[in-house]
């Protein structure tokens, strides 16, 4: 079945140390996003890539980073997690045509604990 | 930027019983999505409106989309215990999603 993949669905690091959460998907959409969502929170948009233009939110920390190496690979690096990124990071994919937003299809989700 | 508000925040519906929630936005919104999240899982698609009126059904959930693009609604009738979980709307536009808090319905027995 085509479907959206998270790895891994939980990960604990330590405070400072960096994080690589993937995701990869098999409905050869050319939009992928990365979102947040803390606790009985909206999901947060941190960033978007449609095909291979990286569009970053302003208000998304620098200790963000993303990559999106082919189209069915994208991943979120966190350069030195701090306690506040505790959350679960919600990886989700779109066939957009340009202008309208489309259907949006979620993977899992990786918890991720900051210690 | 664009925002949209949920209202409520939070429901508890009693099992058979019917309940609305409602989304507002300060400007035109070009879609509306609305998406269903369990406790413990990941947001899942249920519908799209684009058009100004426009009403569509998917068994108990009627879903309206207000004649100004502005506001959405969801109602559920005769709740069942798989309805728990929280509702977002999210209004769509070049090529994201601005979601709303949800509203967090928990059902009783």
């Amino acid at each position: 079945d085509a479907m959206v993949i998270q790895n891994p669905r939980y990960q604990v690091t330590q405070f400072g140390k960096p994080v690589t959460l993937s995701c990869s998907q098999t409905l050869n959409h050319n939009v992928m996003y990365w979102y947040q969502q803390k606790s009985s929170q909206a999901p947060k948009l941190l960033f978007h890539y449609y095909d291979k233009d990286f569009n970053n939110e302003a208000d998304t920390p620098d200790n963000f980073q993303s990559r999106r190496p082919n189209t069915s690979f994208c991943f979120l690096d966190i350069r030195s997690p701090g306690l506040g990124d505790t959350a679960m990071y919600l990886c989700a994919t779109s066939r957009d045509t340009g202008g309208a937003s489309h259907t949006q299809y979620f993977g899992p989700g990786t918890r991720l604990t900051v210690l | 930027g664009q925002q949209v508000m949920q209202i409520p925040q939070y429901q508890h519906v009693q099992e058979g019983e019917d309940f609305t929630t409602y989304c507002n936005s300060s400007t035109t919104l070009s879609n509306i999505q609305w998406y269903k999240q369990r406790p413990g899982g990941h947001p899942v698609f249920l519908i799209q409106l684009v058009k100004s009126g426009e009403v569509k059904k998917q068994k108990r959930l009627t879903f309206q989309f207000g004649e100004a693009k502005k506001n959405s609604s969801l109602h559920i009738t005769a709740t069942q215990t798989t309805d728990v979980g929280t509702y977002f709307c999210a209004g769509g536009g070049n090529n994201r999603l601005a979601f709303g808090k949800g509203n967090q319905v928990v059902v009783i027995p």
